[in-house]
């Protein structure tokens, strides 16, 4: 079946500019999760969504960073006023609540370009 | 602060050869540790899971070791592969927590 689609896997951006970033979870998951990857650091987790639970938001780095998840399905994670640092990787991530628990199954992310 | 250190970086070895990576944690409630591998462009993918009541976990060419006096677990890559060229983490978390506790990863490169 379909894996966890992002799109746009490239994003340049200026400066200043507001971006949104999408995720299409595996069908069925109801978990997802947001990471950021920058080079040599490993991924950092961003948020997470479970169902219709409150999500944790304890990984964003600054109130600049949002998402939201509509319909327990798509997900979008927005950056307000892009700065230069947060060029990186961000990866989703779903997991279906039962049977395989951790395994978190990864979309290939969408590359971020601050100019 | 990362709470799983892993090293080294980057390694490269002859095909044939046998790659090792570590891992080191210091919580010890974590008791779920998989290795991912990510391919260039391509998100990272389950690769191998151990849990700490075994010491040792084989599938195919890949073994986790485990020792969980020393807080350390480490991936073996027998007969290594040009096709193994990725970069593999570690990663802890507690047990059904969502959370994933990730190193930083090493790129092995295969050279054939």
């Amino acid at each position: 079946g379909a894996g966890v689609s992002q799109s746009p896997s490239n994003k340049v951006t200026e400066k200043g500019k507001d971006v949104e970033l999408r995720c299409d979870p595996i069908s069925g998951h109801t978990a997802l999760y947001w990471y950021r990857q920058s080079l040599g650091q490993g991924l950092e987790f961003l948020i997470y969504f479970q169902g219709n639970s409150a999500p944790d938001k304890s990984g964003l780095p600054s109130d600049r960073f949002s998402a939201e998840r509509t319909g327990g399905s798509v997900s979008t994670l927005t950056i307000q006023r892009t700065q230069q640092e947060d060029s990186a990787v961000y990866l989703c991530a779903s997991s279906p609540r039962q049977g395989r628990g951790n395994i978190q199954y990864f979309g290939a992310g969408t590359r971020l370009s601050v100019l | 602060q990362q709470q799983v250190k892993q090293s080294p970086q980057s390694l490269i070895v002859q095909k044939g050869g046998i790659s090792i990576i570590n891992c080191a944690y210091e919580n010890t409630a974590f008791d779920y540790f998989p290795w991912y591998q990510q391919f260039p462009g391509k998100g990272p993918a389950l690769l191998i899971a151990i849990r700490p009541d075994v010491s040792e976990k084989k599938e195919g060419r890949f073994t986790i070791s485990f020792n969980k006096s020393a807080k350390q677990f480490s991936l073996h890559i027998m007969d290594s592969q040009p096709g193994d060229s990725a970069t593999y983490f570690c990663a802890a978390s507690i047990r059904n927590d969502y959370k994933l506790s990730f190193g930083a990863g090493t790129t092995v490169t295969v050279r054939a």
